[in-house]
């Protein structure tokens, strides 16, 4: 079965860096989209940025564009989110989400989520 | 970015009642339109996908009808394990915007 689990969330001073991991199993990794969406606390859901199968797409919200970068390692499986220049405002739960065909489905299925919190 | 208005933001129902949930979108996106549930300190799940069509396992009692910028969500019959804030997602178009969710009560 499809299984997500996401790493690396913690807490961290505004300005500084993080980097978030997502292992995934259970289905071909190298054949799908990935993307990243983010819940801050009591909030609902925000589509954060994606990658095509291959690394060669990506797509990003406008409210990370140019902090956060997001890749892939297909020969290990797993997704990644580099956060830096963090702010207050992205405190929140991250979860991956694999995308159901391509980078044009809806996302499928979902990881637990990890927790950000930026706070000095 | 497209907007998507989701009503009502909370309602109140019982067991075995029918319930219907509406998204609008600020622009044609044709039935690139998805229903997530979502459970308190759980991930989202798919339920519907291109507008009307069931995620693997969803239950039947749930439907989703629309295309262009007009979009339900129907529970039939709910059952207590439907409880839950439920949202849509456009997925038309880069950036993907979601609803902003409706609270699914028990009356």
């Amino acid at each position: 079965q499809v299984q997500l689990v996401e790493s690396g969330g913690g807490v961290v001073q505004p300005g500084r860096f993080l980097r978030l991991s997502c292992a995934a199993s259970g289905f071909t990794f190298s054949n799908y989209g990935m993307h990243w969406v983010r819940q801050a606390p009591g909030k609902g859901l925000d589509w954060v940025a994606v990658i095509s199968h291959d690394g060669s797409n990506k797509y990003y919200a406008d409210s990370v564009k140019g902090r956060f970068t997001i890749s892939r390692d297909n020969s290990k499986n797993t997704l990644f989110l580099q956060m830096s220049s963090l702010r207050a405002e992205d405190t929140a739960v991250y979860y991956c989400a694999k995308d159901h065909r391509g980078i044009v489905g809806a996302t499928d299925y979902w990881g637990q989520g990890t927790l950000v919190t930026v706070s000095s | 970015a497209i907007r998507i208005t989701q009503s009502p933001s909370s309602l109140s129902a019982s067991t075995g009642d029918s319930v219907t949930i509406t998204c609008r979108a600020s622009q044609d996106i044709s039935n690139y339109l998805a229903w997530y549930q979502q459970k308190p300190g759980k991930a989202p799940k798919l339920l519907i996908y291109a507008a009307s069509t069931l995620h693997s396992g969803v239950p039947s009692r749930f439907s989703g009808n629309g295309s262009g910028t007009d979009f339900t969500l129907t529970i039939s019959r709910l059952q207590s394990e439907d409880f839950a804030t439920f949202y849509c997602q456009q997925y038309y178009t880069y950036p993907r915007t979601f609803g902003q969710g409706t609270k699914v009560e028990i009356k």
